[in-house]
């Protein structure tokens, strides 16, 4: 079975601090999104990304976010100024058509 | 934005017993996904409902989509123990776009 694949599956940074996750996605995958989950909250929508491009975003993916597929591989979030709010599991996801997502298991980012 | 909402939150049973979960909304969705999440990992993909009033079934969980594709049900009939998890309802208006997902219902079966 496919998988979507995240590293680190850990991360702990400091206030202030750059972070970059990372994602593989599944190969013939075309859509690609980040969510994150803040302890005991929803799932939450961040941003999607088709044809090398931001296809959407919401209202938390703001200037201190950005994403890349720099190799036609990897699939990268970089928060830029991390903050205390920002730790929460951050999930990769893609998807071939729609029937459905593939998630990764996440990154958990805290931000101390 | 529209929000799902699933009830109850928490639901706990006896294994053999059979459960249903709702996911409600007041907006109609191009189609509705149930997801499976445990601890620590990312919700994994049980079934997409697309055509209002169907119904899918995967071995003793059946999955409804409302007639007008606002809400959704899960109904697991005998429940076991490997059945405890978290599940996530989430709607999408696009075939391809972002997910609105729901806060979750906690199931636990005992034995």
């Amino acid at each position: 079975e496919p998988e979507v694949t995240q590293t680190p599956s850990h991360q702990v940074t400091q206030m202030g601090q750059e972070v970059i996750l990372r994602c593989v996605p599944i190969s013939n995958h075309l859509y690609f999104y980040w969510y994150r989950q803040i302890l005991g909250q929803k799932v939450e929508f961040l941003v999607s990304f088709y044809n090398n491009e931001i296809s959407e975003k919401s209202e938390i993916f703001d200037d201190q976010f950005s994403v890349e597929r720099p190799d036609g591989s990897n699939f990268t979030l970089k928060i830029r100024s991390t903050k205390l709010e920002d730790s929460a599991m951050y999930f990769c996801a893609s998807q071939r058509d729609a029937e459905g997502y593939t998630f990764g298991s996440g990154t958990r980012l805290t931000v101390v | 934005t529209q929000l799902l909402e699933q009830s109850p939150q928490f639901l706990s049973i006896q294994e053999g017993e059979n459960l249903t979960v709702y996911c409600n909304s007041s907006s109609v969705f191009s189609s509705l996904q149930w997801y499976r999440q445990e601890p620590g990992e990312g919700p994994v993909l049980l079934v997409t409902v697309v055509t209002g009033g169907e119904v899918k079934k995967l071995k003793r969980l059946t999955f409804q989509f409302g007639d007008a594709r606002k809400d959704s049900s899960l109904h697991i009939t005998a429940a076991q123990p490997g059945d405890t998890g978290l599940y996530l309802c989430a709607g999408a208006t696009d075939s391809w776009g972002k997910l609105q997902f729901g806060a979750g219902t906690q199931v636990v079966v005992t034995p």
